[in-house]
């Protein structure tokens, strides 16, 4: 089974700072997708970045980076300029072939003014 | 973007009766949807996947005549817990995925329901 691991419960980090959070993850498949997820209070689940493990290139959307070290099984995410509106919880998850995701416990990320 | 709404959005009922939580895929066809359980400041995990037209799919562990699931058109699918206990006291949010043709990759989320069974 595949497991999902974010080793830090709680970041904080003060604005237009960077800040890094770590994912790793376990899995025999070749083929499969990598998500950040973020929640904000709201509860909301809003979708930060994706990257498909066959490629090899690291996703970007703005100020979201991932880096992606496929041998590693590493999958973090960086937060660049950090802004009050980044404060949530954000959780990484895995998917196999378009089958159900398999998240991460979480890490709350709370930016500071 | 696609849209995934979920309703209600709060719901308080008493201990012993049933309460019916609707997701609605609002701009485009989900033939499969997913539902899941979030306690405070927990990840979400899943309970079950809703197929358009078949039986769900439960997680182990997840009783499937207490999580009643009904995914009986393209857009709407539904969760009943009955004989609620204040331990089924959660959020609960659902999530649906395009159909393969138009990329079945992409999860979208429901805005979830507080449920709070007194």
């Amino acid at each position: 089974a595949q497991t999902v691991t974010q080793s830090q419960p709680e970041m904080s980090v003060q604005e237009a700072e960077t800040v890094t959070l770590s994912c790793t993850y376990d899995t025999s498949e070749s083929n499969y997708y990598l998500f950040w997820y973020k929640q904000p209070p709201s509860r909301q689940m809003i979708l930060v970045i994706r990257q498909e493990a066959y490629k090899q290139q690291n996703a970007t959307e703005n100020r979201f980076s991932v880096n992606f070290q496929k041998a590693a099984k590493s999958f973090s995410l960086k937060i660049s300029d950090s802004q009050l509106g980044d404060t949530a919880m954000y959780f990484c998850a895995f998917m196999r072939n378009g089958n159900k995701l398999v998240f991460g416990a979480g890490t709350i990320l709370r930016v500071k003014s | 973007g696609a849209v995934v709404s979920q309703h209600p959005s709060w719901v308080i009922c008493k201990s012993g009766t049933s309460v019916k939580i609707e997701c609605r895929s609002l701009d485009f066809q989900a033939t499969t949807m997913f539902w899941y359980r979030q306690f405070p400041k927990q990840s979400l995990m899943l309970m079950a996947t809703s197929n358009e037209g078949s039986k769900a799919t439960y997680e182990q562990g997840v009783e499937k005549d207490k999580f009643l699931i009904n995914h009986a058109s393209l857009t709407l699918s539904t969760l009943t817990v009955t004989s609620a206990h204040p331990e089924d006291s959660s959020f609960y949010i659902c999530s649906a995925r395009v159909n393969p043709g138009q990329g079945a990759l992409e999860q979208f989320f429901g805005p979830g329901t507080r449920l709070t069974v007194l």
